[in-house]
């Protein structure tokens, strides 16, 4: 059974780099699919971040692009975000999460909340 | 980038009774890249709908999801106490590829 779960600080200051990882458990992130990060503001909709293959090929939503960072650790079994610059526009819950049969998101973390603050 | 549009914003209904959402794409969508979840307070997205029409792995054949092209639409035959969540539609572009959601619908209890 696919199991992701996402850890980092919950409290980033303005303008510094939010770090998030997500350890996989139940299926090898080596075995294929592109794994993504997706966050959630409070009380608002869905944004996808982007997207990283077991080979580190990447794609991200063009409007974060320039500040976003995804990368994979296979002997860990784990990918990571990185987000800089961040303001509290980028206060969010931010979900990690696998793809079922097609260009959907079948398995998803709890979500991690992170809050942008000084 | 291929805007999502939902409608309603907000449907108050029965138990018992149908739910029928609306989702408007900007341009033509692939059937095969669209998408539908359920979120509930507190919890993240479940996934419902897939490829458009195709449910997934243990979701209730009250939820069925049917269009094409920019206008898509997710029917819950019969309100259970259990649906009453926000809704979401999505699709994959590719090109540029990207993921974007729809803003959701709120289905409540009357």
């Amino acid at each position: 059974q696919v199991q992701l779960q996402e850890s980092g600080p919950g409290l980033v200051k303005p303008s510094e780099t939010l770090s998030l990882t997500c350890a996989v458990s139940g299926y090898s992130i080596s075995s294929g699919y592109y794994w993504g990060w997706i966050r959630q503001p409070p009380g608002k909709g869905l944004e996808w971040i982007g997207s990283i293959y077991h080979s580190g090929s990447t794609y991200y939503n063009p409007s974060l692009k320039s500040r976003v960072t995804i990368s994979v650790d296979t002997s860990k079994n784990q990918f990571s975000l990185k987000l800089s610059s961040v303001t509290a526009a980028d206060t969010a819950v931010y979900y990690c999460a696998r793809p079922g049969d097609g260009y959907n998101w079948d398995y998803w973390g709890q979500g991690t909340l992170v809050t942008v603050s000084s | 980038e291929i805007v999502l549009t939902q409608s309603p914003g907000t449907l108050s209904l029965s138990p018992g009774e149908r739910a029928t959402l609306s989702c408007r794409a900007s341009q033509s969508v692939s059937s095969s890249y669209l998408a539908w979840y359920q979120q509930k307070p507190g919890q993240a997205p479940r996934l419902l709908i897939y490829g458009a029409s195709s449910r997934a792995t243990g979701i209730p054949d009250r939820f069925s999801g049917s269009g094409s092209g920019t206008d898509f639409t997710l029917t819950i035959s019969r309100l259970e106490p259990e649906d009453f969540a926000v809704y979401y539609c999505q699709q994959y572009g590719s090109s540029p590829r990207e993921f974007t959601f729809g803003p959701g619908t709120k289905v409540d209890i009357k």
